[in-house]
């Protein structure tokens, strides 16, 4: 168990529906990353928070946003949705120090259909 | 911009035995990290070894051993006395020191390991 929660872990929505998945970092991390695992793109990095704020945005779609809470939890949200939105979506968090490990939740499987 | 190649789709082992996964990596900065990472059936990203661009001596953790070499931008790993439950998709990473910690991951390797 990495520490890293993410729910749901299945979420199967329609074409143009919008949804919300939700990550609690381990204890005391302050980073929180989104990455998109699809069999066409690999493992992408969608954008990273810390302590609240915005750090590094990566190939993260208009369609798609993301936040950071005073409670350090992360919801990436996602709007519009295609077929091609389809995939595995992880969040990993890190702490101040050591930052460079990142630990992985389970992900969240996300079927558009 | 940092790339990552793994040319191995797949591979397979058989249990006992030792096999060892390519990666090669592109970068233009001289301070960054580089880790693989196990993905097994259940989806979990776990990550098995990590080394330091800073450091000559190579990672090792119990079974899992690397070879760096830095000069040819290689970063290969080892699996010694391969059991069943390695058998995972093996992702290789890098990562830029002292930034936002952004992992840029291969497109993978799956390996098997046939009793």
């Amino acid at each position: 168990d990495s520490g890293v929660t993410q729910t749901p872990k299945h979420l199967i929505t329609a074409t143009g529906q919008r949804v919300t998945l939700r990550c609690s970092p381990r204890s005391g991390d302050l980073s929180v990353y989104w990455y998109q695992q699809s069999l066409d793109q690999g493992l992408q990095f969608l954008i990273q928070y810390y302590n609240g704020e915005e750090r590094a945005k990566g190939n993260i779609l208009e369609r798609f946003s993301a936040q950071q809470f005073p409670d350090l939890h992360s919801e990436l949200n996602l709007s519009s949705l295609e077929l091609g939105d389809s995939a595995l979506y992880f969040c990993a968090s890190s702490g101040r120090q050591g930052g460079e490990k990142l630990f992985f939740g389970s992900g969240t499987q996300l079927s558009v259909l | 911009a940092q790339t990552v190649t793994q040319s191995q789709p797949e591979m397979s082992v058989q249990e006992a035995e030792t096999v060892t996964l390519s990666c090669t990596y592109d970068t233009s900065e001289s301070n960054y990290y580089l880790f693989w990472y196990k993905q097994p059936p259940s989806r979990q990203m776990i990550l098995v070894i990590r080394q330091e661009a800073y450091k000559q001596q190579n990672a090792t953790e119990n079974r899992f051993s690397v070879n760096f070499q830095k000069a040819a931008k290689s970063f290969s790993l080892k699996i010694s006395d391969s059991q069943l439950g390695d058998t995972a998709m093996y992702f290789c990473a890098f990562m830029i020191g002292g930034s936002n910690y952004k992992l840029t991951f291969g497109k993978g390797t799956l390996l098997t390991v046939n009793p």
